[in-house]
């Protein structure tokens, strides 16, 4: 699986977009972006995934750049709650190998 | 409510003791999956399993063992050859292709 570059930490001010940015310029062609978070002592938490269009949900939007190197995960009005771990994870699909591989992600505070 | 189950959710174990993990679901996903956590680090992978009855080492499976004998459960065994056990365990499923669920998680502590 590819590797994935993210800054370790960001801030933003409640009620505003988190903006999360991940370089990912070794991805391969069947390899999806998949975006986890994990909030302090709990399991992560499955956001969203895509492979080339961008996607949007009830949690977030991601925007995969042409050239799919690299990607950015939008919270479109950041709360409280949303203060946590975020975990930009590349993965293939099909064959036997479906196993996610975490880095340390990017700690994302919420402020007033 | 479909989900997965860890169990106990504190564990503390004397040097030199073997304990066991439990990981139980309910979604009948395929795939299992058991994490190691420590403060401030990003999750590693123990062991994974596909299949019931099969499973295979992640990158930090020295020290821990692990069973498949149920779809449901995959229970991992923190042996006394593992020289740092102190940590938090996570336990994933999924359907081979989809996105994992978690469970809430074990921690570990050495006394």
């Amino acid at each position: 699986d590819a590797k994935t570059t993210q800054p370790t930490s960001m801030d933003c001010a409640e009620g505003r977009a988190a903006n999360l940015p991940c370089n990912h310029s070794t991805i391969s062609g069947n390899e999806y972006v998949y975006w986890y978070r994990q909030i302090h002592s709990q399991g992560p938490q499955y956001i969203i995934h895509g492979l080339k269009n961008n996607e949007t949900n009830e949690m977030a939007s991601l925007i995969i750049t042409e050239d799919r190197k690299s990607s950015t995960l939008i919270l479109p009005h950041a709360t409280l709650r949303d203060t946590a771990v975020y975990y930009c994870i590349v993965r293939a699909e099909g064959g036997t190998a479906s196993k996610l591989t975490f880095g340390t992600g990017t700690r994302l505070q919420v402020t007033l | 409510d479909g989900g997965i189950t860890q169990s106990p959710k504190y564990l503390f174990r004397k040097e030199g003791q073997n304990v066991t993990l439990s990981c139980e679901q309910n979604l009948n996903h395929d795939a299992m999956y058991w994490y190691r956590q420590d403060p401030g680090q990003g999750l590693r992978l123990i062991y994974y399993s596909q299949i019931v009855n099969d499973f295979q080492k992640g990158d930090i499976a020295e020290g821990y063992s692990v069973s498949r004998e149920k779809k449901e459960s995959f229970p991992l065994t923190v042996t006394s050859a593992q020289k740092n056990p102190t940590a938090f365990y996570l336990c994933a499923s999924s359907m081979l292709f989809y996105g994992y669920t978690f469970g809430s998680g074990t921690r570990l502590t050495v006394v």
